[in-house]
């Protein structure tokens, strides 16, 4: 199985709520990431999580804040959007690269199709 | 940041094998070249993955060129489910993929 969830599917949100996007897979996989992806345009890696710590951020705005409570889930919570945030948010996971185990190939979810107002 | 260069758009007959390419000059030896699909709105989908041998899977054939400076992915018999846009990308050490602007694949009938 290589499935990971995302939801809500879609969300529709005012600049001054605060919302939260919820990623979950059970593949036993220790990576985790958020992606931003605009229309026509490729992903754009926001957030990794290494083993439930946070490795990597690539210069995101602090409106979203990611949280990883467990090896399963992966959250991003959203608060003061812009318009301009409005994209398809990715989640994807793997199994680390320092375990050589394994390959480390990133499965992606659905995505969540996000729309500040 | 994407280290690869890949045509933004082809097209091909359905029933036909769809050849697409991808330039990664500058990549290092221990750099991995995936190929991952997106098709409309949904999540990238991985499709096949090498380092320096051909690969060949159910899905599609990844030939590597000898000095690594380019790539292709072969659907040898492309359906209108293949119309998608293909991810080209070379995977440092880390877990980071930085995707470039890829190539949009319409399979006509």
């Amino acid at each position: 199985d290589t499935e990971v969830t995302q939801t809500p599917k879609h969300l529709v949100m005012g600049m001054t709520n605060k919302k939260s996007l919820k990623c979950e897979q059970h593949m036993g996989h220790r990576a985790m990431y958020w992606y931003k992806q605009k229309a026509k345009k490729p992903p754009e890696l926001m957030f990794v999580y290494s083993y439930e710590k946070l490795s990597i951020n690539e210069s995101v705005p602090s409106r979203f804040s990611p949280e990883c409570p467990n090896s399963s889930l992966l959250n991003l919570h959203l608060h003061a959007l812009q318009p301009e945030d409005s994209a398809l948010y990715l989640c994807a996971s793997s199994h680390h690269w320092v375990d050589r185990r394994y390959t480390d190939t990133q499965y992606f979810g659905p995505g969540t199709r996000l729309t500040v107002l | 940041d994407a280290k690869t260069t890949q045509p933004p758009s082809m097209d091909c007959a359905e029933g036909r094998a769809a050849n697409l390419p991808c330039n990664h000059s500058t990549i290092s030896g221990n750099e991995y070249v995936y190929w991952y699909r997106q098709i409309h709105s949904q999540g990238p989908q991985y499709i096949i993955h090498g380092l320096k041998n051909n690969e060949t899977n159910e899905m599609a054939s990844l030939i590597i060129t000898e000095d690594r400076k380019s790539s292709t992915l072969i659907l040898p018999h492309a359906t209108l489910r293949d119309t998608a846009v293909y991810y080209c990308i070379v995977r440092s050490t880390g877990n980071q993929f930085y995707f470039g602007t890829g190539t949009s694949l319409t399979v006509i009938p």
